[in-house]
């Protein structure tokens, strides 16, 4: 069936550096790509998303970049603080499955001070 | 105020008794889902419903929904499923392919 896999699992970064996080999906027709960040404890919530006719979306310090020909897409935050220790779930839409999202398995991401 | 409501939110069973968990929504959403997560891993799919079409995720083995009104979409886990202890998550969306909002989940553990 149609996946989604989402590297790396863990990811450190000192404060203030940049954290990419990225995707690949399988299903050529996917065409919807959100971001949620979940904090421990609580529910995920969307930070970013992108549709497939947009190659790149920003807000603030966070970005997805969508590679359609090769099949993924990336999260990248910048200027990263520690509020933004969670982890971070994408996922793709799936036509098979009238365009329901189908889960990455998630990003710790950790910030160090 | 707008919202998805899970409640409780923490749930304690014994081993063979059915339990149900409670979501309601007031988004006027069409689109209902429950999702189940374990440690370090990420949302599977148990069951979705739209308009009149349920669909099973890959783990709906043991596990039970109804949606009688559109705020409501209950979710019962039997004594079926094998390993129940978990943290569910209910959530909703206008439609299928678009942003899904959470509730804030149920912890259920089965002792």
């Amino acid at each position: 069936g149609e996946n989604v896999e989402q590297h790396p699992s863990t990811l450190s970064v000192q404060e203030g550096d940049s954290a990419v996080i990225k995707c690949t999906y399988s299903d050529s027709a996917s065409n919807y790509f959100p971001w949620y960040k979940q904090e421990l404890g609580k529910r995920p919530q969307l930070i970013i998303d992108i549709r497939s006719n947009v190659g790149e979306k920003k807000d603030q310090r966070i970005a997805v970049t969508l590679n359609k020909t090769a099949k993924h897409f990336s999260l990248h935050i910048t200027e990263t603080q520690p509020e933004d220790s969670a982890v971070y779930f994408c996922a793709a839409s799936i036509r098979d499955s009238n365009y329901q999202l189908i889960w990455g398995a998630g990003t710790k991401l950790i910030i160090k001070p | 105020d707008g919202g998805i409501t899970q409640s409780p939110k923490y749930l304690f069973r014994k081993e063979g008794q059915n339990v149900t968990l409670s979501c309601e929504q007031n988004l006027n959403h069409d689109a209902m889902y429950w999702y189940r997560q374990d440690p370090g891993q990420g949302l599977r799919l148990i069951y979705s419903q739209i308009v009149n079409d349920f669909q099973k995720g890959d783990i709906a083995e043991g596990y039970s929904v109804s949606r009688e009104k559109k705020e409501s979409f209950p979710l019962t886990v039997t004594s079926a499923q094998k390993n129940p202890t978990a943290f569910y998550l209910c959530a909703s969306s206008m439609y299928l392919g678009i942003e899904a909002f959470f509730g804030q989940g149920t912890r259920l553990t089965v002792v």
